[in-house]
C-alpha cells in the first residue's frame, strides 16, 4: 500500500492568514486529488492534478503538483471561516484504488 | 439527483452480529468504492470494484466482505462485527479511473 504523508495534521489560523498543507508519497502518483470534508459528510473535491509541476487555481486556493508527481501542496491566502474543515489528498498510481493521506483539520477563527 | 445512497446511516451491533451495508448511485458509474473513517486515520480503503461481477481488496480488507451484482450497487458485509470495527463507512463511485469520488452521506456503525 502507498503511504500518503499529510502535514500538518492539525491547523488553527485566524481569519486573513496565509497557509500552507502539504502531502507527500515515495511513489509516483498517475494522478492526485485534494478533498474539502465538512463535519457530518462525505468529501467533495476540490482539484485533480496530473501533469508534474501543474499549478491549479481556484479562488484563493492554490494547488501545486510535484515536478516529479510524488507531492503536492495546497495553498489557501487570505483564509475564511468557510474554509474550516478536514482538507484530505489522494492519490491514484497504476492501479484503480485511491488512497487517501490521514489529513489536515483547519480550523479559522473570525 | 440522489447522487450515491448508503442506507442504513446508522446502526449498532453486538460483537459477533452480521449485517449488510448498501449503496447505491444513479449516476451510471463503473468504479464503487468502500472506505473506512476513524478519527486520525484519515480514510482508508476497504475493497472496490472496477465494474458489475468485479470486486478487488483494499488496504483493510479482513473482516469485510462485498458484493457488485448490479453496476449501482455495491455492498458491503460484516460477518461477525468487532468493536475494531466500529467506524463510519463511506461509499463512492466514479466514472473513469482519475476521474472525481463521489462520496454517499456515510454510515455510523458502532459495535459494541
Amino acid at each position: 500500500t502507498q503511504l500518503l504523508e499529510q502535514s500538518p495534521q492539525f491547523l488553527s489560523i485566524q481569519e486573513g492568514e496565509n497557509l500552507t498543507v502539504y502531502c507527500n508519497s515515495s511513489s509516483v502518483f498517475s494522478s492526485l486529488q485534494w478533498y474539502r470534508q465538512e463535519p457530518g459528510e462525505g468529501p467533495v473535491l476540490l482539484v485533480t492534478v496530473v501533469t508534474g509541476g501543474e499549478v491549479k487555481k481556484l479562488k484563493r486556493l492554490t494547488f501545486q503538483f510535484g515536478d516529479a508527481r510524488k507531492d503536492s501542496s495546497l495553498h489557501i491566502t487570505a483564509a475564511q471561516p468557510g474554509d474550516t474543515g478536514l482538507y484530505l489528498c489522494a492519490g491514484g498510481y497504476s492501479g484503480y484504488a485511491l488512497n487517501f493521506g490521514k489529513g489536515t483539520s483547519l480550523l479559522v477563527t473570525p | 439527483n440522489a447522487g450515491v445512497t448508503q442506507t442504513p446511516k446508522f446502526r449498532v451491533l453486538k460483537t459477533g452480529q452480521s449485517m449488510t451495508l448498501l449503496c447505491a448511485q444513479d449516476m451510471n458509474h463503473e468504479y464503487m468504492y468502500w472506505y473506512r473513517q476513524d478519527p486520525g486515520m484519515g480514510l482508508r480503503l476497504i475493497h472496490y470494484s472496477v465494474g458489475e461481477g468485479t470486486t478487488a481488496k483494499g488496504e483493510v480488507p479482513d473482516g469485510y466482505n462485498v458484493s457488485r451484482l448490479k453496476k449501482q450497487n455495491f455492498l458491503l458485509g460484516l460477518e461477525s462485527a468487532a468493536p475494531s470495527q466500529t467506524s463510519v463507512y463511506f461509499c463512492a463511485s466514479r466514472t473513469s479511473r482519475t476521474g472525481e469520488l463521489f462520496f454517499g452521506e456515510g454510515s455510523r456503525l458502532t459495535v459494541l
